[in-house]
C-alpha cells in the first residue's frame, strides 16, 4: 500500500517560489513517475509535470517556464518549485504516483497542500 | 492549446444508469490516450476508477466501467447508489504531456 504525504509553506507573497515536498511510503519508488497536479478553489484539475527516478521530467508547456520537479532517490522524496508565483497560482497542490508502462495511469495520490498567494 | 471536454454537469436517479463522456479538440478519442477516471468528493483529494480506457483499480467498484463511445471516452455508472454523488475528471495522456477535463458534476436525485 503505497502513501504519498506532501508538505510546504501554505502561505506566499507575490514573486515568492513555491516549494512543496512529496514522501513515499510504502512500494517501489524506482519505475514509476512522481507527479504534481494543482486545483484552484472551485475550478478543475490541472497537470503540472512529472519526474521518475533518473530525474527524467515531463512538464505542462504553460508551467514549464517557472515549475521545476526534483528527486531524492535517497530519500523517496520529489519537490515541486514554482517560481514568480501569483493569485493565479493559488490552488490545492497534490502530488500523486503515475506509469507508462503499455499504457498511462495514476493511482495514488497525496493529501493535498492548499497554497495561497497573497499581499 | 488542446482542450478536454466533458459534460459540465448530469443528474441520474438512484439506481438508474449514467454515461459520462470525454472529448479531445484534437480529434477522436482512441485508447493510445489512454482515458482514466477519477471521483473527487467536496474536500478530498481526486480518486483514481479507471485507467487506460476500461481497467479498474483493485478499489474501483463493479458498477463503475470504461470505454470508447462515439471518439470519446466513457465512463458508465449502472446501478448508481447516493454515494456516487460527486465530481468525474477525465484525463488524456498525450505521448509526455497529460491533459485533465473540466469535469463532471453528477447529481444522485
Amino acid at each position: 500500500q503505497v502513501q504519498l504525504q506532501q508538505w510546504g509553506a501554505g502561505l506566499l507573497k507575490p514573486s515568492e517560489t513555491l516549494s512543496l515536498t512529496c514522501g513515499v511510503y510504502g512500494g517501489s519508488f524506482s519505475g514509476y513517475y512522481w507527479s504534481w497536479i494543482r486545483q484552484p478553489p472551485g475550478k478543475g484539475l490541472e497537470w503540472i509535470g512529472e519526474i521518475n527516478h533518473s530525474g527524467r521530467t515531463n512538464y505542462n508547456p504553460s508551467l514549464k517556464s517557472r515549475a521545476t520537479i526534483s528527486v531524492d532517490t535517497s530519500k523517496n522524496q520529489f519537490s515541486l518549485e514554482l517560481s514568480s508565483v501569483t493569485a493565479a497560482d493559488t490552488a490545492v497542490y497534490y502530488c500523486a504516483k503515475a506509469w507508462h508502462y503499455g499504457d498511462y495511469g495514476i493511482d495514488y495520490w497525496g493529501q493535498g497542500t492548499l497554497v495561497t498567494v497573497s499581499s | 492549446q488542446t482542450v478536454v471536454t466533458q459534460e459540465p454537469s448530469l443528474t441520474v436517479s438512484p439506481g438508474g444508469t449514467v454515461t459520462l463522456t470525454c472529448a479531445s479538440t484534437t480529434g477522436a478519442v482512441t485508447s493510445g490516450f489512454y482515458p482514466n477516471w477519477f471521483q473527487q468528493k467536496p474536500g478530498q483529494a481526486p480518486r483514481a476508477l479507471i485507467y487506460g480506457t476500461s481497467n479498474k483499480h483493485p478499489w474501483t467498484p463493479a458498477r463503475f466501467s470504461g470505454s470508447l463511445l462515439g471518439g470519446k471516452a466513457a465512463l458508465t455508472l449502472s446501478g448508481v447508489q447516493p454515494e456516487d454523488e460527486a465530481e468525474y475528471y477525465c484525463l488524456l495522456y498525450y505521448g509526455g504531456a497529460v491533459v485533465f477535463g473540466g469535469g463532471t458534476k453528477l447529481t444522485v436525485l
